[in-house]
This record gives structure tokens, C-alpha cells and sequence, in this order.
């Protein structure tokens, strides 16, 4: 199972949007809806932002939301501020319970 | 308050073992699927190991063979034994327990494993 392709870097300045894409195969992104995002910033817990496509967790700021249109799924972090800045990944069920990441992108704000 | 707390790693050897544990507390541990992911210094997170509450558990390539994830429900903990270790398995290794939509949430502190000679 290969990982899910990201890119590896995207940047914007504050109070801007950035959509940092996730794209899989028919095999997993494609196939369900259990796509999930999650923020890490070097030496924390990771921390998840979004789960199945586009739900949010209690907690995490409606600056950012998921998306999927075929094979790629999409974060979209909207009012960009200082602390956004971190690495983020995306994670898809790939079926016969296996599991695969993204590569990561990390995002930076100018 | 929902918390994951990893111990157990270290240095060993090119073709040694070790055993991560992964203590739970805040919430009804039996009950979750569990999960192990890794993060290789300068690289991404990758899905390690897998364990339904029932017991049953699960793999990628990479790691198959070589790697068992079990659980102790009445200590709340679980564990992922690492047999023939390789340069390439040096990395912060996170429990997380599944929640929603097979999200993971939340995830441990990590705990670092370093195979070297």
C-alpha cells in the first residue's frame, strides 16, 4: 500500500486560505469516507483536525475544513494565523484493515 | 480527561527487540481499537500496527512478521513487541486509540526508539 500523496510544502500569509491536497487511489480515498487530517507540530501529539471527509472535532476552530471529490481529498485552513504553522497529514482506511498516511506537507505562515 | 501515555523505548541493536507499552487512562480502554504509528526523524507518520477490541490485529507490509501489538485490558495498556530490528525502524513511535470514522484520537507524547550498534 502506498502512501497518499501531498504536497510537500505550501505557504500563506496571515488572514489568507491555503487547501493542502490528498491524493489516493479508487483502493482508499476514493473508495471511503474515513479520511482524516491531523496537525503535528515537532515534538507534540499529533492532533486530529478533521475526520470522515469534512467533520470536525468539538474543539478545533471552523477555520478548517475537509473536503473529497474522487480520488483526492482537501483540507482547507481559511484565516490563516501564526500558530497554524506545523506539518499536517491526511490518513485514509485502504480497506482489508490497513490504514496509509500522506506524506505530509508542512505549512508555513509568511 | 482521555490520556495515552507511551514507555519503553531506547537503544538496541541491529537485531534486537524491544517492547513498547502504552498505559491508558480517562476513558473504557477495552471498548477501542487501538493503534501504533511511527515517524522516522525528518520523514512522515506511517501506520504501524492495529488491534480491534476483540483482539484481532493488523499489519502493513513493512512491519509484518517482525512486529506484534497485543493488549492487556485489566492493566489498560497496550503493547507492541518489535522483533529483528532494523536501522530503519529508529523513529518516535505514538499509540492513538480510533475513534469516530476510524480517526485517531487522541495520540501519546511518543516514545523514541533508536536501533544502532
Amino acid at each position: 500500500q502506498s502512501a497518499l500523496t501531498q504536497p510537500a510544502s505550501v505557504s500563506g500569509s496571515p488572514g489568507q486560505s491555503v487547501t493542502i491536497s490528498c491524493t489516493g487511489t479508487s483502493s482508499d480515498v476514493g473508495s471511503y469516507n474515513l479520511v482524516s487530517w491531523y496537525q503535528h507540530h515537532p515534538g507534540k501529539a499529533p492532533k486530529l483536525m478533521i475526520y470522515e471527509v469534512s467533520k470536525r472535532p468539538s474543539g478545533v476552530s471552523n477555520r478548517f475544513s475537509g473536503s473529497k471529490s474522487g480520488n483526492t481529498a482537501s483540507l482547507t485552513i481559511s484565516g490563516l494565523q501564526a500558530e497554524d504553522e506545523a506539518d499536517f497529514y491526511c490518513f485514509s482506511y485502504a480497506g482489508s484493515s490497513i490504514w496509509v498516511f500522506g506524506g505530509g506537507t508542512k505549512l508555513t505562515v509568511l | 480527561e482521555v490520556q495515552l501515555v507511551e514507555s519503553g523505548g531506547g537503544l538496541v541493536q541491529p537485531g534486537g527487540s524491544l517492547r513498547l507499552s502504552c498505559a491508558a487512562s480517562g476513558f473504557t480502554f477495552s471498548t477501542y481499537d487501538m493503534h501504533w504509528v511511527r515517524q522516522v526523524t525528518g520523514k512522515g507518520l506511517e501506520w504501524v500496527s492495529g488491534i480491534d477490541s476483540a483482539g484481532e490485529s493488523y499489519y502493513p507490509g513493512s512491519v509484518k512478521g517482525r512486529f506484534t501489538i497485543s493488549r492487556e485490558n485489566a492493566k489498560n495498556t497496550l503493547y507492541l513487541q518489535m522483533n529483528s530490528l532494523r536501522a530503519g525502524d529508529t523513529a518516535v513511535y505514538y499509540c492513538a486509540r480510533e475513534t469516530d470514522g476510524g480517526s485517531f484520537d487522541p495520540w501519546g507524547q511518543g516514545t523514541l526508539v533508536t536501533v544502532s550498534s
